[in-house]
């Protein structure tokens, strides 16, 4: 059981902006401060698209952005572009290890 | 560039250990803040994280998993090696290793290598 919740499948249309959401479930997580996020097609390993929150690594689209409210962390993608579908994964602390979230396969339709 | 490979067998039998190396580049396991991870994926399944050590020779396991793996660095070689004993067909999976900072948690991933676990 991960300690981060995540849905199980989001789908917008080419030009629609979409959010993933990644919910602490339990109090291990704690702060809650570092949270990223990753994009995975078929595969191919995971690419980090957010860390921290809200900071995207150098060479990932402005169309990607991430927020937090409470234990609830959140993934926006505007201006959806078929390529964007993919699975995408959060991640961050717990107590003494790390935690992913179950993954939210991304459907452009 | 930060670049990671994975290596170890493709196929093995239930109850034996399972050995994987991460060699690495670009970036030294003696500076601070650093570390070196594995994650794997079952197929057709999420991301689960297994074991990270720190340049401090901190190490941190999955709580689910402690008994079953050890995680061990050789900065001289640039490698962690990762084993995990007693392994089971619910093992088989994509094993990645990753570059890992406190602020990123993982940012660069190894290609992953499969494995089966099957008699």
């Amino acid at each position: 059981q991960s300690a981060l919740t995540q849905p199980a499948s989001v789908s917008g249309s080419p030009g629609q902006s979409i959010t993933i959401s990644c919910t602490a479930t339990t109090s291990d997580v704690g702060a809650f401060n570092y949270v990223s996020w990753y994009q995975q097609h078929p595969g191919k390993a995971p690419k980090v698209m957010i860390y921290e929150v809200s900071n995207r690594p150098s060479g990932v689209s402005d169309r990607f952005s991430g927020s937090k409210s409470g234990n609830t962390a959140s993934l926006t993608i505007s201006g959806l572009q078929a390529e964007d579908e993919a699975d995408y994964y959060c991640s961050s602390y717990t107590i003494s290890s790390i935690s992913f979230g179950g993954g939210t396969k991304l459907t452009v339709l | 560039q930060i670049t990671l490979k994975e290596s170890g067998p493709t196929l093995v039998k239930p109850t034996q250990t399972l050995t994987l190396t991460c060699t690495f580049s670009g970036f030294s396991l003696n500076t601070s803040g650093v570390g070196v991870g594995w994650i794997r994926q079952p197929p057709g399944k999420a991301l689960e994280w297994l074991a990270l050590i720190y340049w401090d020779d901190d190490k941190r396991y999955s709580p689910s998993l402690k008994s079953t793996l050890t995680i061990t660095k050789d900065p001289s070689k640039n490698q962690v090696v990762l084993t995990m004993t007693n392994m089971d067909p619910v093992d088989t999976a994509t094993y990645y290793c990753a570059h890992h900072t406190i602020t990123t948690i993982v940012d660069v991933w190894g290609q992953g290598t499969t494995v089966t676990v099957s008699s």
